[in-house]
């Protein structure tokens, strides 16, 4: 089945250490997403990748890094610069972003808690 | 200023009954595209239903239909006979057409939990 993997499920960070979300999709989508959402604020954008070797910083993307080496895999690091880093991490994908009507299909989500 | 905004942070129904959520959005731009989301417990979001803004005709898909008042800016989720299972948040969002720079990602708004009552 074509889809959005995201791994870990959940995911315990010390103080002053990088952590790294995977996510995977196979639905040959050229467009790829992080969001964070926290209780009460809804879903804001960290980063996005409408190519390969290709990504651009969203509302949130202080304290966090990507890459996009392969059309299927889009890691999100989360360094320790991130002060407040537990959440919710959901990866998305579409098509691309040349027209209005394309809906975002989204991973399973990752829990971040800080130890 | 917040480009979506969902005034409801939680709403009640009785299940078989219809409900209304609210959603407006703030765009200076002529194109743009407006979703809703539905996020269960398991936390996947769940694409529900689109309008566009040149879109005349309201957007139904099922039990889902789309109130759109483009002159008011408003993009209500209307969804009938409500279920059990259809206890969750839910998430308006929108995406713009910017002349010379394109599309913009998804902006979503804060959500409202619906919790449907037997």
């Amino acid at each position: 089945d074509g889809g959005i993997t995201q791994s870990p499920k959940y995911l315990f960070r010390k103080e002053g250490q990088n952590v790294t979300l995977s996510c995977e999709q196979n639905l040959n989508h050229d467009a790829m997403y992080w969001y964070r959402q926290d209780p009460g604020q809804g879903l804001r954008l960290i980063y996005y990748s409408q190519i390969v070797n290709d990504f651009q910083k969203g509302d949130i993307a202080e304290g966090y890094s990507v890459s996009r080496e392969k059309k299927e895999s889009f890691p999100l690091t989360v360094t320790s610069a991130q002060k407040n880093p537990t959440a919710f991490y959901l990866c998305a994908s579409s098509h691309g972003q040349r027209a209005t009507n394309e809906k975002l299909f989204f991973g399973s989500g990752t829990q971040l808690s800080v130890l | 200023a917040q480009k979506i905004t969902q005034t409801q942070p939680g709403m009640f129904v009785q299940e078989k009954e219809a409900v209304t959520l609210d959603c407006t959005y703030d765009t200076s731009d002529q194109s743009y595209g407006l979703f809703w989301y539905k996020q269960p417990s398991s936390g996947e979001m769940i694409f529900l239903i689109y309008q566009g803004s040149y879109d005349e005709q309201n957007a139904t898909e099922g039990r889902y239909s789309l109130n759109f008042q483009k002159a008011r800016k408003s993009a209500n989720l209307v969804i009938s006979a409500s279920q059990l299972g259809d206890s969750a948040m839910y998430f308006c969002a929108m995406r713009e057409y910017i002349r010379n720079s394109g599309n913009t990602p998804l902006v979503f708004g804060k959500g409202t939990r619906l919790s449907v009552i037997a």
